[in-house]
């Protein structure tokens, strides 16, 4: 079974700071990531995917890949209180015909 | 750009009806569209995945003549519940992939039969 995992959290943050999300995949055969934010009641936004071993950046946003050590994680800079939401770590293996494997989320709150 | 549209966003039906789901991309040619289902405060669970010109492939546990889907053209999928009854009261989500394999996800369908 192809997995990736997340803690479910809660993770709380305080306003301003760095908020950590990590992320870990199974599959070996896996080549793009994604991370999806989630508000309660709302569909998953994509906020960035990533496929090369590095950091990426995007704005407050940093994801880095290891695919030695299987590991994914999301940052989040400069936390503000709309950046509380689930955010889900998602694997894509392109021999899977596009499926991608989720997570199942960490909550982030950030707290004033 | 990319961007998935969904309608409706909220139904209401008896049970014993069927409901329409429409899924549209709507900046961008999706060859595959795929449709998830998510309960209260549980995780996405994947439906089925939509190609355009085929049949869909349904995931294991889901009854293919009870979601009803067609991917008539690269921008629209559909899904039909047949025959709704008050467990298939659910939070609908399709998603439309680009031609990289990157999934964006339509609003929802809130569907709720009584």
């Amino acid at each position: 079974q192809k997995e990736v995992e997340q803690n479910s959290g809660p993770l709380s943050v305080p306003e301003g700071a760095i908020a950590s999300l990590n992320c870990t995949y199974s599959d070996r055969g896996s080549q793009s990531f994604f991370w999806y934010r989630q508000y309660s009641g709302k569909s998953p936004e994509l906020i960035m995917f990533i496929y090369s071993n590095g950091d990426k950046e995007d704005g407050r946003f940093t994801a880095q890949l290891n695919k030695a050590s299987q590991y994914v994680s999301l940052l989040i800079r400069d936390s503000q209180p709309s950046d509380s939401a689930t955010y889900l770590c998602a694997s894509l293996n392109t021999g899977t015909a596009s499926k991608l494997t989720f997570g199942t989320g960490t909550r982030l709150q950030v707290t004033l | 750009g990319a961007v998935v549209s969904q309608h409706p966003s909220r139904v209401i039906c008896k049970s014993g009806t069927s409901v329409k789901i429409e899924c549209r991309s709507l900046d961008f040619q999706a060859t595959t569209m795929f449709w998830y289902r998510q309960f209260p405060k549980q995780s996405l669970m994947l439906m089925a995945t939509s190609n355009e010109g085929s049949k869909a492939t349904y995931e294991q546990g889901v009854e293919k003549d009870k979601f009803l889907i067609n991917h008539a053209s690269l921008t629209l999928s559909t899904l039909t519940v047949t025959s709704a009854h008050p467990e298939d009261s659910s939070f609908y989500i399709c998603s439309a992939a680009t031609v990289q394999e990157t999934q964006y996800f339509g609003p929802g369908t809130r569907l709720l039969v009584l």
